[in-house]
């Protein structure tokens, strides 16, 4: 089975702090995607990669960065984090495949909260 | 720009009863429609990938048709039980991406009462 990690559950940190959110997949899977998950707003795309130091924009790139520096390993990182970041954060892969014919596997999702 | 609509938002049921949920998208050039399913405060779990040339894919109880020209597809949970409770969740690719990003509905919570 397709294992997607993610290091914390749940994550308490201040206003203006730098933050990092890990994700690692055990399946050799090139693509890598970061959403996040608000109430009402459904699942929104924050970054993807789709290969080792490759990294593309999703719909709210504001506020993140990423770092994709193996393949395994998709890192997201909040540069000064604010309390409109505070929300679920979930991670996903899926092979390349044709024309992206491949399922997304997620992992369990990192509650973050920003007092 | 590609949008992706579930109704109902909630669906509440007896046990034991056959249901439909519905999935609507704007661009009808898909290359796959993919369900998931979620369970509360956790990560998305696939159920189904339907390809562009597929018309329906099933696995066990479950059965998801697609239907491009008219932008809709229907995930059909046969004998529903209460461990079928989640929300379900309907995505897409944009604009005929490649990439394998996705867009999301925001999902159907289903309860099924024993």
């Amino acid at each position: 089975d397709v294992k997607v990690t993610q290091s914390s559950r749940y994550l308490v940190k201040r206003t203006g702090e730098k933050v990092f959110l890990e994700c690692v997949q055990d399946m050799d899977h090139e693509n890598m995607f970061w959403y996040r998950q608000d109430p009402g707003l459904g699942l929104r795309l924050i970054y993807f990669s789709y290969d080792v130091k490759m990294k593309e924009k999703g719909d709210i790139p504001e506020g993140y960065s990423v770092s994709r520096e193996k393949k395994e390993r998709f890192s997201l990182i909040l540069e000064s984090a604010s309390t409109n970041q505070t929300s679920m954060y979930l991670c996903a892969s899926s092979f390349s495949g044709r024309a992206g014919n491949q399922p997304q596997h997620f992992g369990d999702g990192t509650r973050l909260s920003i007092l | 720009k590609q949008e992706v609509t579930q109704i109902p938002a909630a669906l509440s049921v007896p046990e034991g009863e056959n249901l439909v949920l519905n999935c609507s998208f704007t661009d009808s050039a898909i290359y796959n429609l993919q369900w998931f399913r979620q369970d509360p405060g956790k990560g998305l779990t696939s159920l189904l990938l339907i390809q562009s040339s597929q018309r329906e894919q099933t696995s066990g109880r479950l059965n998801a048709s697609l239907d491009k020209s008219s932008g809709r597809s229907t995930l059909y949970i046969a004998a529903s039980q209460p461990g079928d409770s989640a929300t379900y969740l309907c995505a897409v690719p944009p604009d005929g991406g490649s990439q394998g990003n996705l867009i999301f509905g925001k999902g159907t919570k289903l309860s099924v009462k024993p």
